[in-house]
């Protein structure tokens, strides 16, 4: 069936360090969404991209819409502790389509 | 790796009646069960909390009496709409952590399950 493919599964990053999650799908998006599930937590919806090519930033959080809108990223700059968790994104397929997550990246920050 | 497994994936219904939907982890043990809702292009919101042996901790302003959940068992919960109306239609999916070695999770999504009530 259609997927939406994350990765790295796992970064362990040194605190002020980059980090970048990767996603892709084989079928074009009507949107993705991207989550942060802090450890112990549920996920926790950050925001959600529609346009091709759309770029979005939340203070040290980047994300982008691929232009053929079949993959997204989500970048983080000089990372915090506070940035540790699961990072989820979720697919949509088309307008009233199920959202299809992938496996999400864990990110690890050492201080 | 880990699954969970939703079922029924989609189910069509009339007004009035109730549906049932399972959430099963397939090769772990969850205590914790995550519900959840997404409407059309929205973003998902969580319902409640299913904790096995106890009552579910349900969110603010999402109904209790509408939508039951019960945790059977360390693999099993269900998510029971009564009395289903058209605004209950909906796509609904859980998730379940499971739980690893250093206190650590990982969070696995069901399918998803569609709701259309006519």
């Amino acid at each position: 069936g259609q997927q939406v493919m994350q990765i790295p599964q796992y970064q362990h990053v040194q605190e002020g360090e980059d980090f970048t999650t990767y996603c892709n799908s084989s079928t074009t998006l009507s949107n993705i969404q991207w989550y942060k599930q802090r450890p112990g937590g549920h996920p926790v919806f950050l925001i959600q991209l529609v346009k091709s090519g759309e770029v979005k930033k939340q203070k040290r959080l980047t994300f982008q819409f691929g232009e053929a809108k079949k993959n997204s990223s989500l970048h983080i700059t000089a990372t915090q502790t506070t940035d540790v968790g699961t990072y989820f994104c979720a697919g949509l397929l088309r307008s009233q389509g199920n959202l299809i997550f992938g496996k999400g990246t864990k990110l690890s920050v050492k201080p | 790796g880990a699954v969970v497994s939703q079922h029924p994936s989609w189910v069509i219904c009339k007004s009035g009646t109730s549906v049932k939907i399972e959430c099963r982890s397939l090769d772990f043990q969850a205590t914790t069960m995550f519900w959840y809702r997404q409407f059309p292009k929205q973003s998902l919101m969580l319902m409640a909390t299913s904790n096995e042996g106890s009552k579910a901790t349900y969110e603010q302003g999402v109904e209790k009496d509408k939508f039951l959940i019960n945790h059977a068992s360390l693999t099993l919960s269900t998510l029971t709409v009564t009395s289903a109306h058209p605004e209950d239609s909906s796509f609904y999916i859980c998730s379940a952590p499971r739980w690893l070695a250093g206190g650590s999770d990982e969070q696995f999504f069901g399918p998803g399950t569609r709701l259309t009530v006519l």
